[in-house]
């Protein structure tokens, strides 16, 4: 299978613990990015990287989130502390951009990581 | 980030034409409009782009009215693997803004 894989799938954790996620994009796909997801609602952007650089952050990454990318190949994405309200769908997805073609590159996403914090 | 409205739920038929409106009226020049669909339990995929013309792939066609203020997306013959929730999405940057999308379910 060459899409892209996320894990783990499901992650049950309690308040307090920090937790870790990893994502393995397609291969070659220079950009990734990390979307949240709660019940019922579309995903919410987190953040995205070009190669192993991080250009984007939205506000909802709060100090307590991290993500690495740290050889533009797989990356990971911590929660740290974790809080109830941090029970969602982590989704992770991958593209490669031609640089001609502006904004029309496909983002492939994942199955995601169900994250629930008791 | 432009704003995109599109009806909650809508249902139809199995192996009958589909069309999802999608209203945004504040459409920039330079958005183009997306279309994702997410089915139970997996992520999002890609459906169809378009910037000012009717677009056509095997998926589905995508009509874009002639002002930029709307448009839909026609899935052809509806199937049962069809039933998801689509979203309609502006995109001005790199990040893809889902707004909640359109629950479409197929009768049999």
């Amino acid at each position: 299978d060459t899409g892209v894989s996320q894990n783990p799938r499901h992650k049950i954790t309690k308040r307090g613990q920090n937790v870790t996620f990893r994502c393995d994009p397609i291969s070659e796909h220079n950009r990734l990015y990390w979307y949240r997801q709660t019940l019922g609602q579309g995903p919410e952007f987190l953040t995205y990287f070009q190669n192993e650089a991080q250009l984007e952050k939205s506000r909802l990454l709060s100090d307590r989130f991290s993500a690495e990318r740290p050889k533009g190949s797989f990356s990971t994405l911590e929660i740290q502390r974790t809080e109830q309200g941090d029970s969602a769908m982590y989704l992770c997805a991958s593209s490669l951009p031609h640089r001609l073609a502006g904004l029309t590159d496909t983002q492939y996403f994942g199955p995601g990581t169900r994250l629930t914090v008791l | 980030d432009a704003k995109t409205t599109q009806p909650n739920s809508m249902e139809s038929n199995e192996e009958e034409p589909v069309h999802l409106p999608c209203n945004h009226s504040t459409i920039s020049g330079t958005d183009y409009i997306h279309w994702y669909r997410q089915l139970p339990s997996q992520g999002p995929e890609y459906v169809i782009h378009g910037l000012t013309s009717n677009v056509n792939n095997r998926m589905a066609s995508l009509a874009i009215a002639e002002d930029r203020k709307s448009s839909t997306l026609i899935l052809h013959r509806a199937t049962l693997r069809d039933a998801a929730v689509y979203y309609c999405i502006l995109r001005g940057a790199q990040k893809l803004v889902f707004g909640q999308g359109t629950r479409l379910t197929i009768n049999p």
